[in-house]
């Protein structure tokens, strides 16, 4: 079945650090990912997605993500984190089956 | 971008009340529009999935009589929450999907309604 992965339910980096969250995924063929971030209380927002094409997508906010379909990632990466950044971060597929898949979610904390 | 907006953004009932809540596509058709729930601290659940002028599809486990849906337009979705209970609180995030004809169409996602039952 298809399905969505993210490791990590909780990181901590200090600001200014470098940021790296992991998603994996499992599906026979090469699904469209994304990531949503979620602050408290509020709705998601799009973060970026790969469909095709380069696997080193940029997304708003400073962010990125590579997509790895040896290692069936989709790891999202910031060379350095705001304060602002401290939220829930949620990777999702699309498999083709009308429905997006969600992980579980990280929640990044940022330290002073 | 396309923005999906949802109405009430909070609401507390008593218990046996209902409780509708609206989402509506504010500068696009939403031909298909979703329902998620979310527990504190976890992932989105989709709860149903409702077609324009069709009746909605739920989930597993997710029951239909109690959560009435209602897609009366391309810009409107209504869930309504009947007989309400403690365990129904939860955070209810709704999102809208444009088609634009390619194999994928983009879902956007409205800004959630933290519904809390007394």
């Amino acid at each position: 079945a298809q399905s969505v992965t993210q490791p990590d339910i909780h990181i901590t980096v200090s600001e200014g650090a470098s940021l790296e969250l992991r998603c994996n995924y499992s599906y026979g063929a090469t699904p469209y990912l994304f990531w949503y971030v979620q602050s408290p209380g509020q709705g998601l927002q799009l973060l970026l997605k790969y469909f095709s094409g380069d696997t080193l997508v940029q997304g708003i906010k400073g962010f990125e993500a590579e997509f790895k379909r040896s290692q069936s990632s989709f790891n999202l990466r910031k060379p350095s984190v705001h304060w602002s950044d401290a939220a829930e971060y949620f990777c999702a597929g699309f498999f083709g089956n009308e429905k997006l898949t969600f992980g579980t979610g990280t929640r990044l904390t940022i330290i002073p | 971008g396309a923005v999906v907006s949802q109405h009430p953004s909070w609401v507390i009932c008593k218990s046996g009340t209902s409780v509708k809540i609206e989402c509506r596509s504010l500068d696009f058709q939403a031909t298909t529009m979703f329902w998620y729930r979310q527990f504190p601290k976890q992932s989105l659940m989709l709860m149903a999935t409702s077609n324009e002028g069709s009746k909605a599809t739920y989930e597993q486990g997710v029951e239909k009589d109690k959560f009435l849906i209602n897609h009366a337009s391309l810009t409107l979705s209504t869930l309504t929450v009947t007989s309400a209970h403690p365990e129904d609180s939860s955070f209810y995030i709704c999102s809208a999907r444009v088609r634009t004809g390619g194999s994928y169409n983009e879902q956007f996602f409205g800004p959630g309604t933290r519904l809390t039952v007394l």
